[in-house]
């Protein structure tokens, strides 16, 4: 398996403009993470899917974000309006279900955007 | 979820044993703990995880207490290529899949 993809791997964009970040899960996982990381706040998690279905979006900072998972093989996390306080590493994590006796969340390369 | 302090930084030279400990005073029975790196650039990647007394694998050791209230990641003969940002997290993988990854500790190997 190719593990897990995003993309794109950079973004940069201007302030007021939407933003969708694309994420394919390793085929076969159940979960999926988005996190998004920065130096002031480190790593974070925004939102987790089970088997397609949002479970906890608490970690959304507001309501300019959203994210979807219209199947097993991609989700999306869209920002829209963006602000420059959005720049920052955007990443996407999945894995098997516990029960699998496979704990680890294996986690993307990662999408740098920069909101200018 | 249980929270975790460890130290900010470290530093180390090549061949030499470097032990993190990890401090999670209130953790849950069901806890288990578990240990990512991560480099610049890239997502975090799994090292190993555990429950109690010691874990062993191709990377790394962990040594878990009786108490289970630390926990240290030994990582034998370090390389420059082990410098990165290593996380201990704490959470039952069973009834959250939420792990929360506090400042991490980064280590510096030098020549």
């Amino acid at each position: 398996d190719a593990g897990v993809i995003q993309s794109p791997r950079h973004e940069v964009t201007e302030m007021g403009q939407e933003v969708t970040l694309r994420c394919k899960p390793i085929s076969g996982h159940d979960y999926l993470f988005w996190y998004r990381q920065t130096m002031m706040r480190g790593l974070e998690l925004l939102i987790y899917f089970n088997n397609n279905v949002p479970i906890d979006d608490s970690g959304m900072p507001e309501d300019r974000f959203s994210a979807k998972m219209p199947n097993a093989s991609f989700s999306t996390l869209k920002i829209q309006p963006s602000e420059p306080r959005d720049s920052a590493v955007y990443f996407c994590a999945s894995s098997l279900a516990p029960a699998s006796g496979d704990y680890e969340q294996y986690f993307g390369p990662g999408t740098r955007l920069t909101v200018t | 979820l249980a929270k975790t302090t460890q130290p900010i930084s470290m530093d180390s030279y090549e061949g030499q044993e470097v032990n993190i400990t990890c401090s999670h005073n209130n953790i849950a029975t069901n806890d288990y703990i578990t240990w990512y790196q991560q480099f610049p650039s890239q997502g975090p990647r799994f090292i190993i995880q555990g429950y109690k007394t010691k874990v062993t694998n191709e990377v790394a050791s962990l040594f878990i207490p009786a108490d289970r209230k630390s926990s240290t990641l030994s990582l034998p003969r370090v390389s420059l290529s082990d410098t990165a940002v290593y996380y201990c997290l704490v959470g039952d993988p069973y009834n959250t899949d939420k792990l929360i990854f506090g400042t991490g500790t980064r280590l510096q190997v030098f020549p």
